[in-house]
């Protein structure tokens, strides 16, 4: 079974660009979760989409937002760029929705100058 | 706010030498997930603990959880430069907030 998938692996903008970033989930799996993490603050949970719902949504400034397609891939959204929006960017699967144990796909190493 | 903390940050050690990381979270848990992150990789899930007291052994890798579901531990015997990563707790904190990760314990092996 292949695994989590993310697209592109790196990306460099500048201040004020927006972003899409996008994950394929396991096949069969329909929830996607996104984390942002830095050296500084970790690994931390940006939203959780299940079947092309939202259901839980971390405390991040609504710059960030996401959504789920009927195959379960998943985009997430940063426009206007910060330079703290520098991160690697997680997107992690599951089978169901809820809290479920985590397949993390490789990241999306997003820098902002 | 509502957290899970790790320690030790760093943990030095020669190969051979045991290693512990121990988690606490400032509510109950309904359980607890360990991961592993190798460098320059991405978290991989190790293991999941439900039950208060419980006790799971993997390899050369024990995992507990604490008799009030609030606190866990890993520990690794005898390290091998295999075990080189930043291991990470995570419990559902919050209920409908995702799952919130501790900082990480980064092991760093000496030969």
């Amino acid at each position: 079974k292949a695994g989590v998938t993310q697209t592109p692996r790196y990306l460099i903008k500048t201040r004020g660009q927006q972003v899409t970033l996008s994950c394929s989930p396991i096949s069969g799996h329909r929830s996607v979760s996104w984390y942002q993490q830095t050296p500084g603050q970790g690994l931390q949970f940006l939203f959780e989409y299940f079947s092309e719902t939202q259901r839980n949504k971390g405390n991040f400034p609504g710059r960030f937002s996401g959504r789920q397609f009927s195959n379960s891939r998943s985009e997430m959204n940063v426009s206007t760029l910060e330079l703290g929006d520098s991160a690697l960017y997680l997107c992690a699967s599951s089978s169901r929705g809820g809290i479920q144990t985590l397949h993390f796909g490789n990241g999306t190493r997003l820098t902002v100058t | 706010g509502q957290q899970v903390m790790q320690i030790p940050q760093y943990q030095h050690v020669q190969e051979g030498e045991d290693f512990t990381t121990y988690c606490n979270s400032s509510t109950t848990l309904s359980n607890i997930q360990w991961y592993k992150q190798r460098p320059g990789g991405h978290p991989v899930f190790l293991i999941q603990l439900v039950k208060s007291g419980e006790v799971k052994k993997q390899k050369r890798l024990t995992f507990q959880f604490g008799e009030a579901k609030k606190n866990s531990s890993l520990h690794i015997t005898a390290t091998q430069t295999t075990d080189v990563g930043t291991y990470f707790c995570a419990g559902p904190i919050g209920g409908a907030d995702g799952l919130t990760f501790g900082k990480g314990t980064h092991l760093i092996i000496q030969p």
